[in-house]
């Protein structure tokens, strides 16, 4: 079973900052979050992940709080095309990913 | 970019037909997998594939199921007997290992439809 809970779903506004919440309470010290996005029925797509510090790419930015208990993926100017389900995953570093339910994110113009 | 590409895109067959979805991973990725999305469902982890031989394999994976490294670039997933319930999106995914990670790539996925 998926250790993390998602909002099913959220709404943003083009242009504006997505942010999406993940809880993993019970995450393991050796266990990093994984963050990936479905669009349609498209293979998942890799966005970002961390350990413990934030991270920040091209994609997006990672946010982990310091008890490691939950994290928020921010995509800073939300995109028609960033309309997906996205998958928060914790696992350690090498293990298959199991996927939960996501976020079903829409963008609106 | 390098990408993980897979054939066909679509594949139709008979309920008992073998099928082999074939997977070419990111050169020089140490790491492959198989996952499955039934319609509707969850992606589902299949099995995992490391230094030419299992190194996971979900309940799913049963003896139907077999997966094959043959040459240095291709990795398939073979169903010998294919069943109505294995229609479904095949994704393969590659991963390199950087220090103790590894991240997962994937591919477009073949759409299996079994008649």
């Amino acid at each position: 079973d998926a250790k993390t809970t998602q909002p099913p779903s959220m709404d943003c506004a083009e242009g504006r900052a997505a942010n999406l919440p993940c809880n993993h309470s019970t995450i393991s010290g050796n266990e990093y979050v994984y963050w990936y996005r479905q669009i349609h029925s498209q293979g998942p797509q890799y966005i970002i992940h961390g350990l413990k510090n934030n991270e920040t790419n091209e994609m997006a930015s990672l946010i982990i709080t310091e008890d490691r208990k939950s994290s928020t993926l921010i995509l800073p100017h939300a995109t028609l095309r960033d309309t997906a389900v996205y998958y928060c995953i914790v696992r350690p570093g090498t293990d298959k990913l199991i996927f939960g339910t996501g976020t079903r994110l829409q963008v609106f113009p | 970019e390098p990408e993980v590409t897979q054939t066909p895109s679509h594949q139709v067959t008979q309920m008992g037909q073998e099928v082999i979805l074939r997977c070419v991973p990111i050169s020089n990725h140490l790491y492959f997998y198989w996952y499955r999305q039934i319609l509707g469902q969850k992606v589902e982890f299949l099995v995992s594939f490391y230094n030419n031989e299992i190194s996971e394999k979900s309940e799913i994976f049963d003896d139907q199921f077999s997966v094959e490294r043959p040459d240095g670039s291709n990795f398939t997933l073979k169903i010998r007997s294919t069943k109505l319930e294995d229609s479904a999106m095949y994704f393969c995914a590659s991963s390199p290992l950087v220090g103790f990670t590894d991240t997962q790539y994937f591919g477009p996925g073949t759409r299996l439809t079994v008649l």
